[in-house]
């Protein structure tokens, strides 16, 4: 069965701190994605970024970067010189080759970055 | 625009009365699936379905049943709803396909249910 830990409950950083949200998984499969989604007070999810389990470069996004390393089973996320806007919940998830497209998400890290 | 859209987005009801949350997506995705969103669990699937007609039971299915008779409409039914099925609910539609970028989900914008 496939899992997702987001250990990190709760952070809160300075604005224009870096920070880096955790993410481990577990899936028996060799072909699997994974992503991050973020949720702002609003409540909508927004994408953030897809990754297949074949690509192991690391990627970035203008302040955001992604580091994946399958060794450790890690797709970590970093956000560099944090701003307030940041603040929100940040989803991890998991998708099997084979499971019918289900994503299997964390439990989530609340983000906070004070002004 | 690609979209999602569920309908309504906040709800409160009563105990034991029946209602439907809505959900409909533009983008001709075969898949189409419903979470719940809770406190420290983060989105747990609650059914899914792969095609107009067919559907299947996700992690947490108790207290919900959904159809699929049409291939862009996916509600979401709570015949009886009691108070633990309080909770933030999101229906999300993808390509059953794994190719390029067809392997993002795509998410309504949420419902917010409270029974009472």
């Amino acid at each position: 069965a496939q899992k997702v830990t987001q250990a990190q409950t709760e952070i809160s950083v300075v604005e224009k701190e870096d920070v880096t949200l955790d993410c481990v998984y577990e899936t028996r499969d060799t072909t699997y994605y994974l992503f991050w989604y973020k949720q702002p007070p609003s409540g909508e999810l927004v994408f953030l970024i897809r990754r297949n389990s074949f690509d192991e470069q690391n990627e970035i996004s203008g302040r955001y970067s992604w580091n994946f390393q399958k060794s450790t089973s890690s797709f970590n996320f970093t956000i560099t010189a944090s701003q307030v806007v940041d603040s929100a919940v940040y989803f991890c998830a998991l998708s099997e080759y084979g499971s019918a497209r289900q994503l299997t998400f964390g439990s989530g890290t609340q983000l906070t970055v004070l002004p | 625009e690609a979209q999602v859209t569920q309908n309504p987005r906040y709800l409160i009801t009563v105990t034991g009365k029946k209602l439907t949350v809505t959900c409909s997506q533009n983008m001709n995705h075969e898949y189409m699936s419903w979470y719940r969103q809770d406190p420290g669990l983060g989105l747990r699937q609650i059914y899914y379905s792969m095609n107009v007609e067919v559907t299947d039971k996700g992690d947490v299915p108790e207290g919900y049943k959904v159809s699929r008779k049409e291939k862009r409409n996916f509600p979401l039914i709570l015949e009886s709803p009691s108070p633990n099925q309080t909770s933030l609910y999101f229906c999300a539609s993808s390509s059953i396909f794994i190719q390029g970028s067809n392997t993002e989900a795509f998410f309504g914008q949420g419902t917010r249910l409270t029974v009472v």
